[in-house]
């Protein structure tokens, strides 16, 4: 999916390490999204942007920051890993808050591993 | 209560028939969305087709479409000739009033045969 880019696709931490999730867009759109998807539970909003220069909690934003740098980008940190954490992270972006018939469009997502 | 539910964990179907996958919804906003993705092994979320709780018709997407029945609060999704390329998760979704968010099912795990 050449729209939304996430970065790294894979990676391990150790219990208490921080790490940073990158999103890229470059599809001009104005919302980003940020879920984990679980073993059984679908997927699960942690954060999303609205526009540029906005961030609200989705249903789990425990244990998360989110930075919305600019149009484009959109990352989610976490400051001291968990194993509770260990998921698959997807980016997704609309092109436009409050359009009621747009889909979301999603980064093929970062498998993160935390030991 | 879960708002999106998806009770078949998964389906087999043989290639070229059509195949229903079930979701109900519970929302008390009379506006809302629906919508339905599909996950291949690959991992990747590709958006089907989409259900706007005020169209008149049953959405469709060349062999997708979207049984939408308003007062049993459900909107299952029919894939009609099925390909082997058809098998994946499939996820339901719903957007409640004018908020972004989006909440989804636990998924179907559609598996075509030949």
């Amino acid at each position: 999916n050449a729209g939304v880019t996430q970065t790294p696709k894979f990676q391990v931490l150790k219990t208490g390490q921080s790490m940073t999730l990158q999103c890229a867009q470059d599809m001009n759109h104005n919302s980003m999204y940020w879920y984990r998807q679980d073993p059984g539970m679908g997927l699960r909003l942690i954060y999303y942007s609205a526009s540029e220069g906005t961030t609200d909690k989705g249903e789990v934003p425990n244990g998360y920051n989110v930075s919305r740098l600019n149009k484009r980008e959109f990352s989610l940190r976490l400051e001291s890993a968990a194993p509770s954490q260990t998921s698959v992270y997807f980016c997704a972006t609309k092109g436009q808050a409050g359009y009621s018939n747009q889909p979301q469009h999603f980064g093929d997502g970062t498998r993160l591993s935390i030991l | 209560a879960q708002k999106i539910t998806q009770t078949q964990p998964g389906m087999f179907v043989q290639e070229k028939e059509a195949v229903t996958l079930d979701c109900t919804y519970d929302t008390s906003d009379p506006s809302y969305g629906l919508f339905w993705y599909k996950q291949p092994s690959s991992g990747e979320m590709i958006f089907l087709i989409y259900q706007g709780s005020y169209d008149q018709q049953n959405a469709t997407e060349g062999r997708y479409s979207l049984n939408f029945q308003k007062a049993r609060k459900s909107a299952n999704l029919v894939i009609s000739a099925s390909q082997l390329g058809d098998s994946a998760m499939y996820f339901c979704a719903m957007r409640e009033g004018f908020t972004d968010k989006l909440i989804f099912g636990t998924g179907t795990r559609l598996q075509v045969f030949p």
